[in-house]
């Protein structure tokens, strides 16, 4: 079955300690991205990647990290998580640069860092 | 570069219609709309590529201006299942930005 994969669903951690959130296609999608939705600012790009080494900052890009070492796999990394990443988290792939195939998101990680 | 949605939020009888739109301060190659309902991930409704295009998914359908950045969703005879908060994205010409999403409609359809 074609798919993203999130894992975890769901995380509670505390301010400062290292985490990451893998994601996962099996489509052989170049483009994939992060985003994060909190209430009334809708979804906010935090990092993509049109391809294998190649990533670009989105809109809220601070205090986040991530990686493409492999085509199916890009993990999102807190360095040191504060309360204000609280957040849902959702990835997302896609054929080429995007722009004209829609985008398969996964089912969301849902963060709180106290 | 966040596309600007209108309204911000919508309550309708089922079998009412409703518009929303999205405009965006950039040329843009395409505008994408998906839905998204509660505690779910969006779930893709179409993609607009050309101005003027329409296209329609189930009661449906979307405009896209080119030449005023614009695009519009028309629900038709709005069914309970429309329920969800809708969202538009752009991909900006000449931008580095990626799929860029609005800050989202919330549409409730009462019985």
């Amino acid at each position: 079955e074609a798919q993203v994969t999130q894992n975890p669903r769901y995380l509670i951690t505390v301010t400062g300690k290292k985490l990451t959130v893998t994601c996962s296609q099996n489509m052989n999608h170049e483009y994939m991205s992060w985003y994060r939705q909190d209430p009334g600012l809708g979804l906010r790009q935090i990092y993509y990647s049109m391809n294998v080494e190649v990533t670009d900052k989105g809109d809220v890009p601070e205090g986040y990290k991530v990686s493409r070492k492999e085509k199916r796999n890009f993990p999102l990394i807190l360095e040191s998580p504060s309360p204000n990443q609280t957040s849902l988290y959702f990835c997302a792939s896609t054929l080429g640069q995007g722009v004209y195939s829609p985008l398969h998101f996964g089912n969301g990680t849902r963060l709180t860092v106290t | 570069q966040q596309p600007v949605q209108s309204p911000q939020a919508v309550i309708l009888r089922e079998g009412e219609d409703a518009v929303i739109n999205c405009s965006s301060s950039k040329a843009l190659y395409s505008v994408h709309w998906y839905r998204q309902k509660h505690g779910e991930a969006p779930v893709f409704l179409m993609i607009l590529l050309k101005g003027g295009e329409q296209k329609g998914h189930e009661k449906i359908s979307a405009s896209f201006n080119e030449k005023k950045q614009q695009s519009s969703l028309y629900l038709t005879a709005s069914q309970l299942s429309y329920s969800g908060t809708y969202f538009c994205g752009t991909f900006v010409k000449g931008g580095a930005d990626g799929l860029t999403f609005g800050k989202g409609t919330h549409l409730i359809i009462q019985p």
